[in-house]
């Protein structure tokens, strides 16, 4: 199985601030990479796809890149709706994994 | 509106059994696979499964935790999708979550776009 680590577990930041969140793979995933994030009580949201595709709806302060084994999810300019656990998602083989999350908190 | 509504979850004894289903609406779910993934309480995300449409022949895949005891099964012609869950254990025991699974790009990129609510099954004497 592939397994995927994110970095950090946590993070505080403040509205207005410029985040970074890292996922990195055991082995290679091409770009079959997704980014999903989870408020408490409520299921995932996709916000990228492939990662780099934002899906659908989802605020263009988000971003994604990577390829391989390394992947970043960016936030350009956090909203105080965008504090949630966030998970990257490998579908590149079965079966798909998670990473462990990176919750991300006010500060 | 695309809409994923579980329901069956409660509370079962260790070795019991539970179905789950999950009633889709607001897009053609044959033409979908569609995947079964939980959250332990206070845990991450885990896949558990899926089930391909009728061009690919409703074939399942499992995640090596639930294979054996788990059986994904679906009604095109009711639009639902179905979580047999037998042999319960106490590390059963988790929100399950139905999710739509869309493919897309000349490479096959996978990504689960909507979720249902989710629906906690919580196993224990």
């Amino acid at each position: 199985d592939i397994q995927m680590t994110q970095s950090p577990s946590s993070l505080s930041a403040s509205v207005g601030d410029r985040v970074t969140i890292t996922c990195r793979a055991s082995q290679s995933t091409s770009n079959h990479l997704n980014w999903y994030h989870q408020k408490p009580g409520k299921a995932p949201k996709l916000l990228i796809y492939g990662a780099s595709n934002l899906q659908s709806g989802v605020p263009s302060r988000f971003s994604g890149s990577g390829s391989g084994t390394d992947f970043t999810l960016t936030i350009s300019s956090l909203q105080p709706e965008d504090f949630a656990t966030y998970y990257c998602e490998q579908t590149y083989s079965l079966p798909h994994t998670f990473g462990q999350g990176t919750k991300l908190e006010i500060k | 509106e695309v809409q994923l509504v579980e329901s069956g979850g409660g509370l079962v004894q260790p070795g019991g059994s539970l179905r789950l289903s999950c009633a889709a609406s607001g897009f053609t779910f044959s033409d979908h696979y569609m995947d079964w993934v939980r959250q332990a309480p206070g845990k991450g995300l885990e896949w558990i499964g899926r089930i391909r449409n009728k061009p690919n022949s409703y074939t399942t895949e499992y995640a090596a935790s639930v294979k054996g005891k788990f059986t994904i099964l679906r009604d095109d012609s009711k639009n639902s999708l179905y979580l047999q869950m037998n042999s319960l254990k106490t590390e059963d025991t988790a929100v399950y979550y139905c999710a739509r699974n869309s493919i897309t790009g000349t490479t096959g990129l996978v990504y689960f776009d909507y979720w249902g609510q989710g629906t906690l099954v919580t196993v224990s004497s």
